[in-house]
């Protein structure tokens, strides 16, 4: 079974400054992928960043990078000089090995910038 | 182009009342996901098909949760016989099929709040 986990249910950041998220993650599999979404207020998940498990290298993805940390299974979220647009719910999700699609979600950081 | 969309936006219905669910995935991707959300919480799997084939339905919380997809395309999610513990947004997804290339990252869609009276 896969496991993410969210310690923080919410973060406030002033504007500009740069956040990390925390997600840690559970998983018997060997082929893997971690992907971090957007909630805004309307509900609809916004993909961001994606980190395959054999992927040597962290993600980027213009102002989002994953720092990815396999031994000891953590993902987190670095969001760098955010903007009040950045406000939303953030969660952290796993995909299987290929032929397991579904998507296992944590249960989210709310992220507040203030300006 | 289009993204993925549901109907009814809005649902409210009475406990004991059958409900139906819509989505339209994006064009020409293979695989549908539909996935439950609580208030204050991660989405979790309900459902999976590839084309018109349900591969995982290990996520539908009872026998009253039925989802079809029949021509490969659009999908209907039906709850039978509501319960308040239903009341929840639902949210679809769609995406291509994870290739040795790709990553089958999921567009989802701005999902179906449920609420049962």
């Amino acid at each position: 079974a896969q496991k993410i986990t969210q310690t923080q249910p919410g973060m406030f950041v002033q504007e500009k400054e740069a956040v990390t998220l925390d997600c840690t993650y559970d998983t018997s599999d060997q082929s893997y992928g971690l992907f971090w979404y957007k909630q805004p207020s309307s509900g609809e998940m916004i993909f961001l960043i994606y980190q395959g498990s054999y992927d040597e290298q962290n993600a980027t993805e213009g102002r989002y990078s994953l720092n990815f940390q396999k031994a000891r299974k953590s993902a987190n979220l670095v969001i760098s000089a955010s903007q009040l647009g950045d406000s939303a719910m953030y969660f952290c999700a796993m995909r299987g090995h290929f032929g397991n699609e579904k998507l296992t979600f944590g249960t989210g950081t709310r992220l507040t910038i203030i300006p | 182009g289009a993204g993925v969309s549901q109907s009814p936006r809005y649902k409210v219905a009475k406990r004991g009342q059958d409900v139906a669910l819509r989505c339209d995935p994006i064009s020409g991707h293979v695989s549908l996901f539909w996935y439950q959300q609580a208030l204050g919480q991660g989405p979790e799997f309900l459902t999976y098909f590839q084309n018109e084939a349900q591969l995982d339905k290990s996520g539908l919380p009872s026998d009253r949760f039925f989802a079809e997809r029949p021509e490969g395309s659009v999908s209907t999610l039906k709850i039978q016989r509501t319960q308040q513990e239903d009341s929840a947004v639902y949210l679809c997804a769609s995406s291509l099929v994870v290739t040795s290339g790709g990553f089958g990252e999921q567009y989802f869609g701005p999902g179906t709040r449920l609420t049962v009276t």
